[in-house]
């Protein structure tokens, strides 16, 4: 069955770095588009950033442009999430998410808390 | 942006009854338009994909109608593990694909 598997995620303080990764298995990786979403402590649901299946298209929320960068290994079915310049306001939850027909499969989720 | 609007914030039902949440999108979506469940300390689960076609495994109580800007869910029955809280996600303009506030549906 499809699984999707984050890690990386922790406390750190403001203006750190993190990298989170996903690890998929149970579907062809390298056929889907990819996406992180994340979601704040009792809040709704944000889309951060997606990648294409080559890696070609990638695009960010305006929140995070220019402070994250997404990216994939097709050859390990995984998928990254290179967090800098983290900010109190990034503390969340972070998905990664399987682009089909929509967000189809979801990971548990790996929970980033930014404080000092 | 398009911003979607979900009411009601909660919807308060007792197990058995009928369910009906609605999406409303500041501008026209087509048939754009997905759902998802979320259980407390759970991922969000795919309920509902281009406004009317249930995911795989997803029980038949969960419909999904509308097109353009209005959208509705309606669970027919309510089970003890339908009370969640659902987002809807419009997926005309993807990325971004912005998502509802949601709705919290919880027992009466």
């Amino acid at each position: 069955q499809v699984q999707l598997v984050e890690s990386g995620g922790g406390l750190v303080k403001p203006g750190r770095s993190l990298r989170l990764s996903c690890t998929a298995s149970g579907f062809n990786f390298s056929d889907y588009y990819m996406s992180w979403i994340r979601q704040a402590p009792g809040k709704g649901l944000e889309w951060v950033s997606y990648i294409s299946i080559s890696s070609n298209n990638k695009d960010y929320a305006d929140s995070v442009k220019g402070r994250f960068t997404i990216s994939r290994d097709n050859a390990k079915n995984s998928l990254f999430l290179q967090m800098n310049n983290l900010r109190a306001e990034d503390t969340a939850v972070y998905y990664c998410a399987r682009e089909g027909v929509a967000a189809d499969s979801w990971g548990q989720g790996a929970l980033v808390t930014v404080s000092s | 942006e398009i911003v979607l609007t979900q009411s009601p914030a909660t919807l308060s039902l007792s197990p058995g009854e009928r369910a009906t949440l609605s999406c409303r999108a500041s501008q026209t979506v087509r048939n754009y338009l997905a759902w998802y469940q979320q259980k407390p300390g759970q991922a969000p689960r795919l309920l509902i994909y281009d406004s009317s076609n249930r995911a795989a495994g997803i029980p038949a109580r969960f419909s999904g109608s509308g097109s353009g800007t209005d959208f509705t869910l309606t669970i027919s029955s309510l089970e003890p593990e339908d009370f969640a809280v659902y987002y809807c996600q419009q997926r005309i303009n993807w990325p971004p694909g912005t998502f509802g506030q949601g709705t919290r549906v919880e027992i009466k």
